[in-house]
């Protein structure tokens, strides 16, 4: 089954102590991103991966990394988290996003709070 | 720059009833467009989408036109049903620095009432 898989689900942290959010995908997706949703925002992008090893900032990238050592996997790191990186974060993949090798799946999402 | 404004929620519909969700884009070039919905507690899955101007999406009963001199992408369904209860995003993607970018919509949460 075509899946991307994202851990963990729920996570409450306190400020200042590293943590790491998984994602893989088994579909053999060049393309990976990460986003966070807030109310009112919308889905806005941390990073974004092109293939492995070639990474770029999004909309949103301060106070995170992104690393892309293997095709399928793609962590998002949060080296000293802070309260206002509490919300929901979603890990994407897709073949690509122009012409008809367009869809994108998600993760079932990261419910992260920083206390 | 490139930006998606979608119609303010909630939308609250009896079933049976026309839905018609708005989102206008703001891009330069060609974008693709898109419609996701994101069913409580999932992740977001794609509906629909069109890659060029006068292009129709359409999926679940749920349709779109790509309509290029209104920068339009407006999402119809003739008759909604309470399973159709879920936030739905429309977005755009676009070339920045050579890459394709996602831009996306705020949302719009439609509750449908039996």
């Amino acid at each position: 089954e075509a899946q991307v898989t994202q851990n963990p689900r729920y996570l409450i942290t306190v400020t200042g102590k590293k943590l790491t959010v998984t994602c893989s995908q088994n579909m053999n997706h060049e393309y990976m991103s990460w986003y966070r949703q807030d109310p009112g925002l919308g889905l806005r992008q941390i990073y974004y991966s092109m293939n492995v090893e070639v990474t770029d900032k999004g909309d949103v990238p301060e106070g995170y990394k992104v690393s892309r050592k293997e095709k399928r996997n793609f962590p998002l790191i949060l080296e000293s988290p802070s309260p206002n990186q509490t919300s929901l974060y979603f890990c994407a993949s897709s073949s690509g996003w122009g012409g008809d090798r367009t869809e994108a799946f998600f993760g079932q999402g990261t419910r992260l709070t920083v206390v | 720059g490139n930006s998606v404004t979608q119609m303010e929620g909630p939308v609250t519909l009896s079933e049976e009833a026309f839905l018609t969700i708005n989102c206008t884009y703001t891009a330069t070039g060609y974008p693709s467009l898109f419609w996701y919905v994101q069913y409580p507690g999932e992740g977001l899955q794609l509906l629909l989408k069109a890659t060029k101007a006068d292009d129709k999406g359409s999926n679940k009963g749920f349709e779109a036109t790509y309509r290029k001199e209104t920068t339009s992408f407006h999402l119809e369904k003739g008759s909604v049903q309470v399973s159709d209860s879920a936030v739905y995003f429309c977005a755009l993607t676009h070339l920045s620095g050579g890459y394709q970018k996602v831009t996306f919509g705020t949302g719009t949460k439609l509750q449908v009432i039996p």
